[in-house]
């Protein structure tokens, strides 16, 4: 069964950082493309960003571009998200998911973890 | 960015067959996908790439359309499939989503 657990999140005022951590289990983590995607409270979803299966290439939303940082570490199985600078819009639940390569579409999701960023 | 819209609010009766709609502002191929949101869970995914049923998903469940224009059908509807569903482009960049049409029943 495919997992995916988010952690990392809370409160942080604006400007300081914050880093995401996803562990996923359940599927070959290093065969897939992986992504965040946020939701702002009772929002839309909006996708933030992704990353290769190997990492070597990485994609962003060009809101975050510069400030966020996606990462993994396939020994672990573990995804990342670095938020820097960050800003009172950012304040949303972040969304782990597994990546359709080719489609581009979102086939797992984690339950989330959300991010507050107010003073 | 390509955006997508979706009527905000349907009502339907347990039994009935459903339409929702999304409309996208360009041509995205067949390269929509739609998800299933419950109070208080994370989307999940119903159809991928206009029609394709996603694994474990019920087959009351389809999705039609090419192009700008799309719909997720639910027949018949039970009283489970109250939740909020999105639609979401992958042919342009970025991907976006729709902005959720929340499903009721009577």
């Amino acid at each position: 069964e495919v997992q995916l657990v988010e952690s990392g999140g809370g409160l942080v005022q604006p400007g300081r950082s914050l880093k995401l951590s996803c562990a996923a289990s359940g599927f070959t983590f290093s065969n897939y493309y992986m992504a965040w995607v946020r939701q702002a409270p009772t929002k839309g979803l909006e996708w933030v960003a992704s990353i290769t299966n190997s990492g070597g290439s990485t994609y962003y939303r060009d809101s975050v571009k510069g400030r966020f940082t996606i990462s993994r570490d396939n020994a672990k199985s573990t995804l990342y998200l670095q938020m820097d600078s960050l800003r009172s819009e950012d304040t949303a639940t972040y969304y782990c998911t597994r990546d359709r390569d080719y489609s581009r579409y979102f086939d797992f999701w984690g339950p989330g973890t959300m991010v507050t960023v107010s003073s | 960015d390509t955006v997508l819209t979706q009527s905000p609010a349907l009502a339907v009766s347990p039994g009935e067959r459903v339409s929702i709609s999304c409309r996208a502002s360009e041509g995205v191929n067949s390269y929509m996908h739609w998800y299933q949101q419950k109070p208080g869970q994370q989307p999940k995914l119903l159809i991928y790439k206009a029609s394709n049923l996603a694994s474990g998903v019920p087959a009351r469940f389809s999705g039609s359309g090419s192009g700008t224009d799309f719909t997720l059908t639910i027949d018949p509807v039970e009283a489970d499939d109250t939740a909020t569903y999105f639609c979401q482009q992958s042919w342009n960049d970025p991907r976006t989503f729709g902005g959720g049409t929340k499903l009721e029943l009577k």
